[in-house]
């Protein structure tokens, strides 16, 4: 069956440091993978999605950065972390054409 | 992809069954309908999608109605488990896939 892991769960940084989220899926090859926000009691943001290897549109403009260096591996980025970049980032990849997406457990970042 | 209309909160007795409206008026003919729930500091978890037929699964039914501008996720026998924020999403059947998750439902399910 396939999974997908993110980490670290939770992260606490300073404004101006760089990020860099991971999101790896298991048994499944070529998926679609997504890097979404959310804001405490809000629904999900779609911030990056990828269709293959090197393959990344970017849905808002922001201070944020994606990469998808392996198959299964999608990174979210940052140079210098903002405020505003606070947040529950969620990871999530699809099979494609009209398949569900699923979701990892999140990671909860503050910034300070 | 279009854009859904869903109720802010619902209660719900536990044992009975939660219906659970959303609106979709603008949906396109290939635009699915899917619904996510979140519990509490964890992702969104898939529960059904359909394009314009009824579906069941062991988790809900999803009724659709004829001209697809709504549809009603339904949890038979709730249970207190079943309290979290429930997501309907409208997305296209294209590769990319992409969903536009509005606030959702917060359903509530009492004892």
């Amino acid at each position: 069956s396939q999974t997908i892991h993110q980490w670290p769960a939770t992260l606490v940084q300073p404004v101006g440091s760089p990020l860099s989220l991971e999101c790896t899926v298991e048994g499944t090859s070529n998926p679609n993978l997504y890097w979404y926000r959310q804001a405490a009691g809000r629904g999900l943001q779609l911030l990056f999605y990828s269709v293959g290897i090197g393959q990344i549109s970017s849905e808002v403009p922001q201070n944020l950065s994606a990469s998808r260096p392996q198959d299964r591996q999608f990174i979210l980025s940052s140079k210098k972390l903002l405020l505003s970049d606070s947040g529950f980032y969620l990871c999530a990849w699809s099979k494609g054409k009209g398949q569900p997406q699923h979701f990892g457990d999140g990671t909860r970042l503050s910034i300070l | 992809d279009a854009k859904t209309t869903q109720p802010t909160s619902m209660d719900c007795a536990e044992g009975r069954a939660a219906n659970l409206p959303c609106n979709h008026s603008t949906i396109s003919g290939n635009e699915y309908v899917y619904w996510y729930r979140q519990i509490h500091s964890q992702g969104p978890q898939y529960i059904i999608h359909g394009l314009k037929n009824n579906e069941t699964n062991e988790m809900a039914s999803l009724i659709i109605t004829e001209d697809r501008k709504s549809s009603t996720l339904i949890l038979p026998h709730a249970t207190l488990r079943d309290t979290a924020v429930y997501y309907c999403i409208v997305r296209a059947n294209t590769n990319a896939g992409k969903s536009t998750f509005g606030d959702g439902t917060t359903l509530t399910v009492k004892p």
